[in-house]
């Protein structure tokens, strides 16, 4: 599939358990973010690469790990999957340029039990 | 830290007519961009409109168009003929340059067009 792809779509756990949302973009995009969206808090970034093999945090990163093995790929993991990690998760990425549009993944509504 | 401020949660508006959301920002930056997104009941969220701060022309797209007073922080987003189509989540979003590109988004505000 062309553009950006997240999978699974829709996911439900349990708390405790480990979780990896894939994220894959076919543009060769230098930048890839990760959001969660929650009622109230519109979206927040969690983390954000620059490019392969660098990642940085945004502003909710506690309880996730990302890794950028490859341009194309931006996996995130929840390592101890809690309820407060509900949500909608949306993968992004963009070209280099500051002004260059971030184009958006579908998402993936995480429900942990 | 930036901070992105929508003050309405909700609005709607009848087919046809105009309809202005409202959108504020924190910043000490001088040089920045501005964004409006919408995301529709499928959730894809997608780019309205954008405006760089240092531009005094408010940017324009078809039926949308921003107000932006930059000493006011404000930014708010004027839809022209609204269309049953516009119906969606619509969130503005804050970058500064050199940051990795990362936004900052308002909470959202829902709005409704009517027939």
């Amino acid at each position: 599939d062309a553009g950006i792809t997240q999978s699974p779509r829709y996911k439900i756990t349990e708390t405790g358990r480990q979780v990896t949302l894939m994220c894959h973009q076919t543009w060769s995009h230098s930048y890839m973010f990760w959001y969660r969206q929650d009622l109230g808090h519109g979206l927040r970034l969690i983390y954000y690469s620059a490019a392969a093999d660098i990642t940085d945090k945004g502003e909710v990163p506690d309880g996730y790990v990302v890794s950028r093995s490859k341009t194309e790929n931006f996996p995130l993991t929840l390592e101890s999957a809690t309820r407060s990690q509900t949500s909608v998760y949306f993968c992004a990425s963009k070209e280099r340029g500051t002004y260059n549009e971030q184009f958006f993944g579908p998402g993936t509504r995480l429900t942990v039990l | 830290a930036q901070t992105v401020t929508q003050s309405q949660p909700e609005m709607s508006v009848q087919e046809a007519e105009t309809v202005t959301l409202s959108c504020t920002y924190d910043t000490s930056e001088n040089n920045y961009y501005l964004f409006w997104y919408k995301q529709p009941p499928s959730r894809q969220m997608i780019l309205v409109i954008r405006q760089e701060a240092y531009k005094q022309q408010n940017a324009t797209e078809n039926r949308f168009s921003v107000n932006f007073q930059k000493a006011a922080k404000s930014f708010s987003l004027k839809i022209s003929d609204s269309q049953l189509g516009d119906t969606a989540m619509y969130f503005c979003a804050f970058m500064k340059p050199l940051s990795g590109s990362r936004l900052t988004f308002g909470e959202g505000t829902q709005l409704t067009v009517n027939p």
